[in-house]
């Protein structure tokens, strides 16, 4: 098995550009996470998802960000307008059923100029 | 407000000994615990966890301790080596949250030869 994959690995951006991020769980996995990673903060989860439905946004920062899992096979954390602050490694993270052990992918680290 | 709580950015040990990283934590629905390891430009990876049932879960050099009168968790590794070196994450999850888990900001481990 690949595990979780993400891409793109890194991303440079400008301030105001729209940036995309792509997550492929691993396959059989019924739950995926959406992750920031900051020196303050350490890990913050943003989404998560359950067959797809998404489950608990409370952690997405604001209106600029937006996540979708169209299938059981793909998702996507979107953010425009981007903004400095933004610049951040973000991870995917899948799990099967029930289950309390997380499954990361490698992360995209993101900087916007 | 920071659950899950690392107070100890950093720990430097010398190989052979033991290391010992420390988490907190503040809600008490919390029942389940793990710690993970993390290399750099990778995404973290699962080492070991505890249910709130037990106070100890051992796995080869890993020990896990639960104190939930004192709401205090710690990783022991022994003997450590330079392998070991990177930063560990303590999560904590609560069967009314489903599958979310609540991290901690994370402690850099320096495992000098």
């Amino acid at each position: 098995d690949a595990g979780v994959i993400q891409s793109p690995r890194h991303e440079v951006t400008e301030m105001g550009q729209e940036v995309t991020l792509r997550c492929k769980p691993i396959s059989g996995h019924n739950s995926l996470f959406w992750y920031r990673q900051t020196m303050m903060r350490g890990l913050e989860l943003l989404i998560y998802f359950n067959n797809n439905v998404p489950i608990d946004d409370s952690g997405m920062p604001e209106d600029r960000f937006s996540a979708k899992m169209p299938n059981a096979s793909f998702s996507t954390l979107k953010i425009q307008p981007s903004e400095p602050r933004d610049s951040a490694v973000y991870f995917c993270a899948s799990s099967p059923a029930r289950a309390n052990e997380q499954f990361f992918g490698p992360g995209t680290r993101l900087t916007v100029l | 407000d920071q659950q899950v709580k690392q107070n100890s950015p950093s720990l430097s040990v010398q190989e052979g000994r033991i290391s010992i990283l420390n988490c907190d934590y503040t809600n008490s629905m919390f029942d389940y615990f793990l710690w993970y390891k993390k290399y750099p430009a990778e995404g973290p990876t699962f080492l070991i966890s505890i249910s709130s049932i037990k106070d100890k879960n051992e796995d080869g050099r890993f020990t896990v301790f639960l104190n939930k009168s004192a709401k205090h968790l710690s990783l022991h590794i022994v003997p450590s080596q330079p392998g070991d070196s990177a930063v560990y994450f303590c999560a904590a999850s609560a069967e009314s949250s489903g599958d979310k888990l609540t991290f901690g900001t994370g402690t850099r481990l320096a495992v000098r030869p």
